[in-house]
């Protein structure tokens, strides 16, 4: 049963470091989607990717976010520096263009 | 403007009672629409979809959704409640244009009481 693979599953992180999450969608996807979820914003699409070229990234803060596809196996989000504002789970997802989207379980991310 | 609205932040129902889950969205263009369910630590899952085909689309465990144009509704319903249902539902909406969008609800927490 193919899924949506997500490292590492849980980091806990100074304010100021630099912090990379990982994502390995479903073999055979070509899009693949980054979220942020906190309890007082929901759940916040950050960037998606189709064939491993950004196509919208208007809801990543773009001082200290970074997302990126080196392969069609790997997609990274990277904060640097990271803040306490941070804190949140950050999901991945994977489809094939904006049909079904699979969720990876996700990133929980604690900034102190 | 495109917009999705779950109208109900929180529902509560009995056990054994039917759940009603709502979403209006406004759009210029013909959407797919899509539920998911989060269960509590887990990722979203996919419930049911519609993309123009049949206008009552029948899901996973029991769920169903009808899209009604007219009232620019895609509501979320299930005969019989179980307590395994109890959740945080999403309502999304798929835009295909120049380049497609997608907006997320703001979530129905559902609570089944015994």
């Amino acid at each position: 049963d193919a899924r949506v693979t997500q490292t590492p599953r849980h980091k806990v992180t100074e304010m100021g470091q630099e912090v990379t999450m990982r994502c390995q969608p479903i073999l055979g996807h070509n899009t693949v989607f980054w979220y942020r979820q906190t309890m007082m914003q929901g759940l916040e699409l950050l960037a998606y990717f189709r064939n491993r070229a950004p196509l919208d990234d208007s809801g990543m803060p773009k001082d200290r976010f970074s997302a990126e596809m080196p392969d069609a196996t790997l997609a990274t989000l990277k904060i640097q520096p990271s803040e306490p504002r941070d804190s949140a789970v950050y999901f991945c997802a994977s489809g094939m263009n904006t049909d079904t989207q699979y969720f990876g379980p996700g990133t929980r991310l604690t900034v102190l | 403007a495109q917009s999705v609205t779950q109208l109900d932040s929180h529902v509560s129902v009995s056990e054994g009672t039917p759940v009603l889950l709502r979403c209006n969205y406004s759009s210029s263009y013909s959407p797919s629409l899509f539920w998911y369910v989060q269960h509590p630590n887990k990722g979203l899952q996919l419930l049911l979809k519609y993309t123009s085909a049949a206008t009552l689309v029948k899901g996973i465990n029991g769920f169903e959704a009808e899209f009604k144009k007219s009232e620019t509704s895609f509501h979320l319903t299930k005969p019989s409640a179980h307590m395994s249902d109890a959740a945080e539902y999403f309502c999304v909406v798929t835009l295909y244009s120049s380049a497609s969008k997608i907006i997320f609800g703001s979530g129905t927490r559902l609570s089944i009481r015994p």
